[in-house]
């Protein structure tokens, strides 16, 4: 049974636009919830995260939008770059020491 | 950042087989290191979690003698997936903790490239 969903398989976008990447989530005890990149051959990286107590986190170009009442959460990239083609994980916990809940992962393709 | 490696990045084998894979830290110590399982368009689901010096703990609907994990020293951790048969073909992907340092337990938690595992 899948808790954590990114609905969206691929994502393409063109340069300089803002990358818009969605996860959904059922487990309403999830606190905490965390975004992964990752490139070809390499393992998912560590991107940025948010705490259930917050409803936004920004981090440069890079911002999650947390809805606890909608169990959505949103990857927001602005400006796009072309390095920042990779796929990219939802993840959720629920608590900051707690195991990990990936999504399935969105691979964006940002393109000049 | 810190790096994680595993060994091999892709072996084919045939059924009954058994198969080790590496996952090392080859720049921190991790007490902690976890194992995954991806399958194609799907998510990457945890395994088990081992430490250092003990036994690893499984999730559940996963077999323990299957999926034998040993983690000797604070910077291997090795799967064998033992008789392997062709529904284990997938992709394995390990990542090992570093120590908190005031950051979040998940923050913390770095991933190796993976092992892609066919079985014939």
């Amino acid at each position: 049974d899948q808790q954590v969903k990114q609905n969206s398989p691929s994502l393409s976008v063109q340069e300089g636009r803002i990358s818009i990447l969605n996860c959904d989530y059922t487990n309403s005890m999830f606190d905490y919830f965390l975004w992964y990149k990752k490139y070809p051959a390499e393992g998912p990286t560590f991107l940025i995260s948010i705490s259930s107590i917050k409803d936004k986190n920004e981090d440069g170009r890079f911002t999650v939008f947390l809805n606890k009442s909608a169990k959505h959460l949103s990857l927001h990239i602005v400006p796009s770059q072309p390095g920042d083609s990779a796929v990219y994980f939802c993840a959720a916990a629920t608590d900051s020491w707690g195991k990990l809940q990936f999504g399935a992962g969105t691979q964006v393709v940002v393109t000049p | 950042g810190a790096v994680v490696s595993q060994h091999p990045s892709r072996v084919i084998c045939k059924s009954g087989t058994s198969v080790k894979i590496e996952c090392r830290s080859l720049d921190f110590q991790a007490t902690t290191m976890f194992w995954y399982r991806q399958f194609p368009k799907k998510s990457l689901m945890l395994m088990a979690t081992s430490n250092e010096g003990s036994k690893a703990t499984y999730e559940q609907g996963v077999e323990k003698d299957k999926f034998l994990i040993n983690h000797a020293s604070l910077t291997l951790s090795t799967l064998t997936v033992t008789s392997a048969h062709p529904e284990d073909s997938s992709f394995y992907i390990c990542s090992a903790r570093v120590g908190s340092s005031g950051r979040v337990y998940q923050e913390t938690q770095y991933f190796g490239p993976g092992t892609r595992l066919l079985v014939l």
